[in-house]
């Protein structure tokens, strides 16, 4: 089983970005999504598709449905430039996404 | 507070072993459907899972790594352990231990889907 992000997504302060994982009846699986700043540790920021990670700002929203799950930040700010990886499970297996590079111009 | 710290070498000779161990604090590896999980990151590259063990002492591996792969808690209680054998470059990157959480609730205990607390990894390097 396999997941799919997009490399990157670029934004600007203040908008919303969208970053997306695609797999088969993925809505189907929970969801959850880690964010890695520039040589740090991943640090959970949603689980179970729509839950908030304690200390996560409500910027942070969570969906999952058919074959994809997004992962949106609204009012986006210079702190939220990170690499974002989605993650679910198939059966015993843990499946990561490629990950995707947030990138606020 | 919960805590996972690694300990283990940071430059191995390749086709030697890697072992590394993950001593956790602020929760017990034998509560419910607790369990602990092992992810790598090559240098620039994605997350890539490894293995689990949960309190019962199930276990999961990666299967294209299944045969290379050992994990095991600790002698010390409060220890999990990971065994990587016959290491090669492309084994090179920073390895993770994390917390799965479990929790009972609603007539039963259940295992979490998700990582909630890392360790800040060990950077391993593996040349002669």
């Amino acid at each position: 089983y396999e997941v799919t992000q997009p490399p990157s997504v670029s934004v600007s302060p203040g908008q919303t970005a969208s970053i997306t994982c695609s797999g088969d009846r993925l809505g189907d699986k929970f969801v959850s999504w880690y964010q890695q700043r520039a040589g740090q540790t991943p640090v959970l920021v949603m689980y179970q598709d729509t839950k908030r990670s304690s200390g996560v700002p409500d910027r942070y929203s969570g969906s999952n449905s058919g074959n994809t799950a997004t992962l949106t930040i609204s009012e986006t700010q210079p702190m939220d430039e990170a690499d974002y990886f989605c993650q679910a499970w198939d059966s015993t297996t843990v499946i990561f996404g490629g990950g995707t590079k947030l990138t606020v111009l | 507070q919960v805590t996972l710290k690694e300990a283990g070498p940071v430059l191995v000779k390749p086709t030697e072993t890697l072992t590394l161990t993950c001593t956790v604090s602020g929760f017990s590896l034998n509560n419910a459907r607790m369990g602990v999980s092992w992810i790598r990151q090559p240098p620039g590259k994605a997350l890539e899972w490894l293995a689990n063990i949960f309190s019962n002492d199930e276990r999961f591996y990666r299967a294209s790594l299944q045969s290379r792969l050992t994990v095991s808690k600790g002698t010390s209680k409060n220890q999990v352990v990971l065994i990587v054998s016959n290491m090669a470059p492309v084994d090179a990157g920073t390895y993770y231990c994390a917390r799965i959480p479990g929790y009972c609730g609603g007539g039963g205990c259940f295992t979490g889907d998700y990582m909630d607390v890392w360790d800040k990894g060990t950077t391993v390097s593996v040349s002669s």
